[in-house]
């Protein structure tokens, strides 16, 4: 069946340097790949886009990389803040019509001053 | 949450009774969608519209039910509320395009009692 995993476990991390969170997943063909981040209370919020043709994205201080091979994408945070902690989830879409997404689980981030 | 908002915010309510939610844009997006997220399952996705009167099921559609009669209300409605459908639901936005980011609301949380 499609699987699609983040690291369940928080990612603690002091401020300043860089969090890098992983989405592996299975059995999944997606045309493109989205990251966003979801605050507690609050719905997830649009990061970052990337299509299966493209290596990298960037955006300020966020990194997205899309391995088709491995199966895999990790996303950067750069010259981590305080305010970056927060959950971040990956989807998942097809080219299938409805423009629909699937999600992974998220993993949070908390960002030490 | 702009351009997009869900109510009721907060609803307890008893096994066995109806419940209708409700998501409203302003943003004139063709497509929409209803998820649920709870506690290791993340986010899936129940049903989504993609046009007045366009309904397709997600993953998770047994014991909901969905209408769309105009371009900017999406209705979510429990037919005879379970326990097992106590959970926070978000509505969430799309343009049409492959790739498009979601602009979702700031969430339902439901209590079935």
């Amino acid at each position: 069946s499609q699987k699609i995993e983040q690291n369940s476990e928080a990612l603690n991390i002091q401020e300043g340097k860089t969090a890098t969170l992983t989405c592996n997943y299975t059995n999944y063909s997606p045309a493109y790949l989205q990251w966003y981040r979801q605050d507690p209370g609050r719905g997830p919020v649009f990061l970052l886009l990337i299509r299966e043709n493209e290596k990298e994205k960037r955006k300020e201080r966020l990194k997205v990389t899309f391995d088709t091979t491995l199966k895999q994408s990790l996303f950067h945070i750069t010259a981590s803040q305080p305010a970056d902690s927060a959950t971040y989830l990956c989807a998942l879409g097809t080219t299938a019509a409805g423009n629909k997404l699937t999600f992974g689980g998220g993993t949070r981030v908390l960002v030490k001053p | 949450d702009a351009g997009i908002t869900q109510s009721p915010r907060h609803k307890v309510t008893e096994t066995g009774t109806p419940v209708t939610l409700r998501c409203h844009q302003t943003e004139n997006h063709r497509y929409m969608y209803w998820y649920r997220q709870d506690p290791g399952h993340g986010l899936r996705l129940i049903h989504y519209s993609y046009g007045v009167k366009d309904t397709d099921k997600g993953e998770v559609s047994d014991g909901y039910s969905v209408s769309r009669s105009k371009t900017e209300d999406f209705l979510l409605t429990l037919e005879s509320a379970t326990s097992s459908q106590t959970s926070v639901y978000f509505c969430a936005i799309s343009e049409s395009r492959q790739g498009d980011g979601y602009t979702f609301g700031s969430g339902t949380r439901l209590t079935v009692v």
